[in-house]
């Protein structure tokens, strides 16, 4: 079993939806991040989270430390949003990212 | 700021030869990586360094060797490219204060 669980593994959404991307991980974490990766570009940090919730325009994340859940959502989403999204845990004991496989979203218009 | 630099974006090289991955960061951070993305895979680590000085190796060393030159530089030689090592390597660098994370643009090497 992965130390990093994301679902689903695939998503399509007409334009406008809400969607929820999640991510469940294994081990004691001091950080997690969501990462976003469009085709054939980079990976760009998205939220650094270590507990609660954080906003940045459509994209909410958020943390339960205790269930060690995390879940991405995109409020009215849109044709560009259309990406992998990756969750990753840094590890409670070193410096080093778990990554998740990734979930690939496409949202079409 | 560039953040985090990698040079070549693109190689191809044949079985056998060597090369080196460079990157460089302006950040002023400790912690430097790299990583190998394959389909399916996932990001997986190479080898990552906690400070200058010091090297460690991740989950898939096999094959690769690394300088932590100093601060800024963290490079990535393969000394004799297998088509196994097709693939797009990432370089990141982390943040002390935040755990903030800054990847580079990529490079993507193919191996006939």
């Amino acid at each position: 079993k992965n130390e990093v669980e994301q679902s689903p593994q695939n998503l399509t959404a007409q334009e406008g939806e809400f969607i929820t991307i999640n991510c469940s991980y294994s081990v004691g974490i001091s950080a997690l991040h969501w990462l976003q990766q469009h085709p054939g570009g980079g990976i760009v940090s998205l939220f650094m989270l270590s507990s609660g919730k954080k906003k940045h325009g459509r994209l909410i994340a958020t943390i339960n430390i205790q269930e060690k859940h995390s879940s991405l959502h995109i409020t009215a989403s849109h044709p560009r949003d259309s990406a992998v999204y990756i969750c990753a845990v840094l590890s409670g004991y070193g410096n080093k990212l778990v990554f998740g496989a990734g979930t690939i979203l496409r949202v079409k218009s | 700021n560039a953040g985090v630099t990698q040079t070549p974006k693109f190689q191809v090289l044949k079985t056998g030869q060597s090369m080196t991955l460079q990157c460089a960061q302006d950040m002023n951070h400790n912690s430097m990586y790299w990583y190998r993305q394959d389909p399916g895979m996932g990001l997986r680590l190479i080898y990552y360094s906690a400070s200058e000085g010091t090297t460690d190796k991740g989950e898939v060393p096999n094959g690769y060797n690394v300088s932590r030159l100093n601060k800024r530089e963290f490079s990535l030689r393969l000394e004799s490219a297998a088509p196994s090592q097709t693939s797009v390597y990432f370089c990141a660098s982390m943040g002390q204060a935040f755990y903030e994370q800054y990847f580079g643009p990529g490079t993507r090497l193919t191996v006939t």
